[in-house]
C-alpha cells in the first residue's frame, strides 16, 4: 500500500526568507502524481502544485518550487520570499495514474513570522 | 470560479442523531469525495462518488452513508452519530479529467461536535 509521510509537523520562517517542507512517500508503482495542497486557516483547501512521476523536471508554480527525487521517494516543497499569507497547513498528497483515490500526509503547519 | 459549498460550517448534535452533511458544487465534475481531517491523521477518504448514484468505499466508510442523487450534490450520512465522529468533514469535487491533474477542489468544511 502507497504512504505519504511528512515529518514535521510544524514549521517557522521569517518573512521573505526561504523554508523548505520534506515529504516522502511509498510506492511500488512507476506512473504516478505527487501534489501539494494548502489549507489557510478557517479557508478551503487549494492546490499549490503538482508533479508528474515521469517528469525529470522539478514543477515551479511563481514562488513555490519542488525537489522531487524519484529514486530517494522525496518530495519536498520550498516557498522562495516568504509571505504572511502563505502561513497555512500545508498537505503533500500521492495519487497512483488512472486511480481515483489520493493518500495525504498528516501536514505541516507553517508559520510565517513578521 | 469552482465553487464547492457544504451546508454547515459548524454542528452540534447529540449522540444517536442522525446527521446529514451536504455538499453541492457548481462546475458539472464527475467526481465527488468526502474525507474526515483529524490532527495528526491527515485527510482520510470516507467515500468517493464517480457518478449519479454511483459510490465506492474509501478507507473509513463505517458508521456513515452517502447519497448522489444528482450530480452536483453528494451527501454524507451519520445514521447514529456517536462520539468518535466528531472531527472536521471535508467535500472535494474534480472533473474526471482531473485523475491526471490532481485538481480537487474543496469546500470550506463541516467541523462536527457530537455530544
Amino acid at each position: 500500500a502507497q504512504t505519504v509521510t511528512q515529518s514535521q509537523p510544524e514549521m517557522s520562517v521569517q518573512e521573505a526568507e526561504t523554508v523548505t517542507l520534506s515529504c516522502t512517500y511509498d510506492t511500488s508503482e512507476s506512473d504516478y502524481y505527487l501534489f501539494w495542497y494548502k489549507q489557510p486557516p478557517s479557508r478551503q483547501m487549494i492546490l499549490v502544485i503538482r508533479q508528474e512521476a515521469y517528469k525529470q523536471q522539478n514543477a515551479t508554480e511563481n514562488r513555490f518550487s519542488v525537489n522531487f527525487q524519484k529514486a530517494a521517494k522525496s518530495f519536498s516543497l520550498k516557498i522562495s520570499d516568504s509571505q504572511l499569507g502563505d502561513a497555512a497547513m500545508y498537505f503533500c498528497a500521492y495519487r497512483t495514474s488512472g486511480t481515483y483515490k489520493y493518500i495525504f500526509g498528516t501536514g505541516t503547519r507553517l508559520k510565517v513570522l513578521a | 470560479d469552482v465553487k464547492v459549498t457544504q451546508s454547515s460550517r459548524y454542528l452540534v448534535k447529540r449522540t444517536g442523531e442522525k446527521v446529514f452533511l451536504e455538499c453541492v458544487q457548481d462546475m458539472d465534475h464527475e467526481n465527488m469525495f468526502w474525507y474526515r481531517q483529524d490532527p495528526g491523521l491527515g485527510l482520510r477518504l470516507i467515500y468517493f462518488s464517480y457518478d449519479v448514484k454511483m459510490k465506492e468505499k474509501g478507507d473509513i466508510p463505517e458508521g456513515y452513508s452517502v447519497s448522489r442523487e444528482k450530480k452536483e450534490r453528494f451527501s454524507l450520512i451519520l445514521e447514529s452519530a456517536s462520539t468518535n465522529q466528531t472531527s472536521m468533514y471535508l467535500c472535494a469535487s474534480e472533473t474526471d479529467r482531473g485523475r491526471d491533474t490532481g485538481e480537487l477542489f474543496f469546500g470550506e468544511g463541516s467541523r462536527l461536535t457530537v455530544l
